[in-house]
């Protein structure tokens, strides 16, 4: 099976742009979840997607938001971007047939740059 | 809440030694998994081992085992026969069954290094 994958890989912006990002899950995986990786805050959750459905939201404020299509693939974005949001961001999905307990398998990330 | 604690920023193991990253964990929850990835500098984060709250044996995937001890709450990771490719950090991270413990909740990681 193909792994997850998520597009673009780099990306530069400038501050007040808004960005998407795109993650594709591992075929047959329902439950897409976001996280940011940067230095001063480590890995943090963004959000969890179900069947098109968010079902859990980290502590992230309304300028990043996302969304699932019915073939599972799912976007965030973040709008009015601020210097603060350059960082890694990883998708990861999981089949969700293990009671929450299901491992998730990321992809290679976005590497956001905001000036 | 979920709380993981690596207290190891940094490691260094000789090649083809052992080497064990310490992780332990905060949680209320009765049923709970515990995780282990590898993120070299490239970015990726790799999946490597997994061990569930109820089960009585430690896991073992390749070179990679997990110690379990549940009564203290700790998960330790340990790499046998290091090799210069297993330089990278390592992330302990545990998910719960409910609300927002299904997320992951990662540590702060260990850098490990191989040295020849």
């Amino acid at each position: 099976k193909a792994g997850v994958t998520q597009t673009p890989r780099y990306l530069i912006k400038t501050r007040g742009q808004q960005v998407t990002l795109s993650c594709s899950p591992i075929s047959g995986h329902r439950s897409v979840s976001w996280y940011q990786q940067t230095p001063g805050q480590g890995l943090q959750f963004l959000f969890e997607y179900f069947s098109e459905t968010q079902r859990n939201k980290g502590n992230f404020p309304g300028r990043f938001s996302g969304r699932q299509f019915s073939n599972s693939r799912s976007e965030m974005n973040v709008s009015t971007l601020e210097l603060g949001d350059s960082a890694l961001y990883l998708c990861a999905s999981s089949p969700e047939g293990r009671g929450g307990l299901d491992t998730q398998y990321f992809g290679p990330g976005t590497r956001l740059t905001v000036l | 809440a979920q709380k993981i604690t690596q207290t190891q920023p940094g490691m260094f193991v000789q090649e083809k030694e052992a080497v064990t990253l310490d992780c332990t964990y905060d949680t209320s929850d009765q049923s709970y998994g515990l995780f282990w990835y590898k993120q070299p500098s490239s970015g990726e984060m790799i999946f490597l081992i997994y061990q569930g709250s109820y089960d009585e044996q430690n896991a073992t995937e390749g070179r990679y085992s997990l110690n379990f001890q549940k009564a203290r709450k700790s998960a330790n990771l340990v790499i046998s026969a290091s090799q210069l490719g297993d330089s990278a950090m390592y992330f302990c991270a545990m998910r719960g069954t409910s609300g927002s413990a299904r997320q992951l909740t990662f540590g702060s990681g260990t850098q490990l290094t191989v040295l020849p």
